[in-house]
């Protein structure tokens, strides 16, 4: 089975400051990982996703993330947030032969003038 | 776009009645899901499905039921209502080719009286 863990319940930072949302994964086996968005009063909408090949990914909004093996870990980063990304971020993960996903416990990112 | 249409946005109930949760996808999508949100708990699984007339449960089938007798119709049932299913429903479909990954409904925001 795997388990997701987001460190971080919530994260302030300034306009045009740079951020990083912690997510750490526990799998025996290997796995897809995801970023999903949630703005308020919406569903999720997916950031970007971690399948194979490059361990650094890009998605959507200027938002990217590493995949770290050896850290379990999958931490999304944005070098210059705006107040627009404020929202509620959540991390998952899946196995490579079933569909079913876990997610973390979402972490919210309040972006202040 | 895959849209995922959640019949409902705001709901309201009182204990004990019977509360059907539509969800209809439009993309043929073989795989379809039910979570609860909660703050601070973030997705829970509720139950899905693989196909039509397959069911599964998640983590937290207790209280639920669902229905899925059409391949774009996943439909969550509460046999009867109470105060601690109050939440936020989503809705999920995805299929397992190139573009693997959940598309979410809006949500339904469940509140039982």
């Amino acid at each position: 089975a795997q388990s997701v863990t987001q460190l971080d319940s919530q994260v302030p930072v300034f306009e045009e400051a740079p951020v990083e949302l912690r997510c750490n994964y526990s799998s025996s086996v290997s796995v897809y990982l995801f970023w999903y968005v949630q703005y308020p009063n919406q569903g999720l909408q997916l950031l970007l996703k971690y399948l194979s090949g490059s361990t650094l990914v890009k998605g959507i909004n200027g938002f990217e993330a590493e995949f770290n093996k050896s850290q379990t870990s999958f931490h999304l980063r944005k070098p210059s947030v705006h107040i627009s990304d404020t929202a509620e971020y959540f991390c998952a993960v899946s196995g490579p032969n079933f569909n079913k996903f876990y997610f973390g416990s979402g972490t919210k990112l309040n972006v202040k003038p | 776009d895959v849209k995922v249409t959640q019949s409902s946005r705001y709901l309201v109930k009182r204990t004990g009645e019977k509360v059907f949760l539509e969800c209809v996808q439009d993309m043929d999508h073989e795989n379809m899901f039910w979570y609860r949100q909660d703050p601070g708990l973030g997705l829970r699984l509720i139950y899905f499905s693989y196909d039509v007339k397959m069911k599964e449960k998640g983590d937290i089938p207790e209280g639920y039921s669902v229905s899925r007798e059409k391949k774009e119709r996943f439909s969550l049932i509460l046999e009867s209502a109470s105060t601690n299913q109050t939440s936020m429903y989503l809705c999920a479909s995805s299929s397992a080719g190139p573009n693997y990954g959940y598309t979410f409904g809006s949500g339904t925001r469940l509140t039982v009286v």
